[in-house]
């Protein structure tokens, strides 16, 4: 068990590009969740996967943001022509549970995303 | 709608101290409340997880407390080291919603 597994942990873009970061959970953990946190706030919940399937999407997911777990097994956040806004280190976290329990959620150590 | 505060927002103590940081929520119909450590630029690591049902939970020298009729969570930090510096934030889990409601973080500072 290696832990959840994020990368690139650091990425400056220019605004208006395109980027993508991926997590890889911890094996056989079939939640994921993507959470955005700014410095000095506690963090933002993105969406969440249960396998592949998306369940459930936040209001702070605009347009420009698309997540997937095509096999249930690693996910990606891509950002559409980002704006200096959307700089944030962004986490992935996994857990193992099939409705709401009290089984430990588990972060990666996040991607780091400045728009410049 | 769920709110989770934390005070105070920051924190300094003498080493070897023992110290509590605090949690409130807003509506006690959580599912469980956990608190974790961020260290500067990193991710969250868990400490404890404290389900609905119990009162507390320990993990060597931490103790999480849980009184959900009054909307409080404590962490009590025995002996403190200059090790234990950094951030600790708490979050709760409701019962219909599969988020994590988060705090904004305790920064802790342990002075040699």
């Amino acid at each position: 068990d290696t832990g959840v597994s994020q990368n690139p942990r650091h990425k400056i873009t220019k605004r208006g590009q395109n980027v993508t970061f991926r997590c890889d959970p911890i094996s056989e953990h079939n939640r994921l969740y993507w959470y955005r946190q700014t410095l000095g706030q506690g963090p933002e919940f993105l969406t969440y996967f249960q396998n592949e399937a998306q369940l459930e999407k936040s209001r702070l997911l605009s347009d420009r943001f698309s997540a997937e777990r095509p096999k249930g097994s690693f996910s990606t956040l891509e950002i559409q022509r980002t704006e200096q806004g959307d700089s944030a280190m962004y986490l992935c976290a996994s857990s193992l549970e099939w409705v709401p329990s009290g089984n430990t959620i588990y972060f990666g150590e996040g991607s780091w995303l400045t728009v410049v | 709608k769920q709110e989770v505060t934390q005070i105070p927002a920051a924190l300094s103590v003498p080493e070897g101290e023992n110290l509590v940081l605090n949690c409130s929520f807003t509506d006690s119909a959580i599912y469980n409340l956990q608190w974790f450590r961020q260290d500067p630029g990193k991710g969250l690591t868990s400490l404890l997880l404290i389900q609905s049902s119990q009162r507390e939970q320990t993990s060597g020298r931490l103790n999480a407390s849980l009184d959900k009729s009054s909307g409080r969570s404590t962490l009590y930090i025995a002996a403190s080291q200059p090790g234990d510096s950094a951030t600790y934030l708490c979050a709760v889990r409701e019962g219909s919603n599969y988020q994590l409601i988060w705090g904004a973080g305790t920064k802790l500072i342990i002075k040699p």
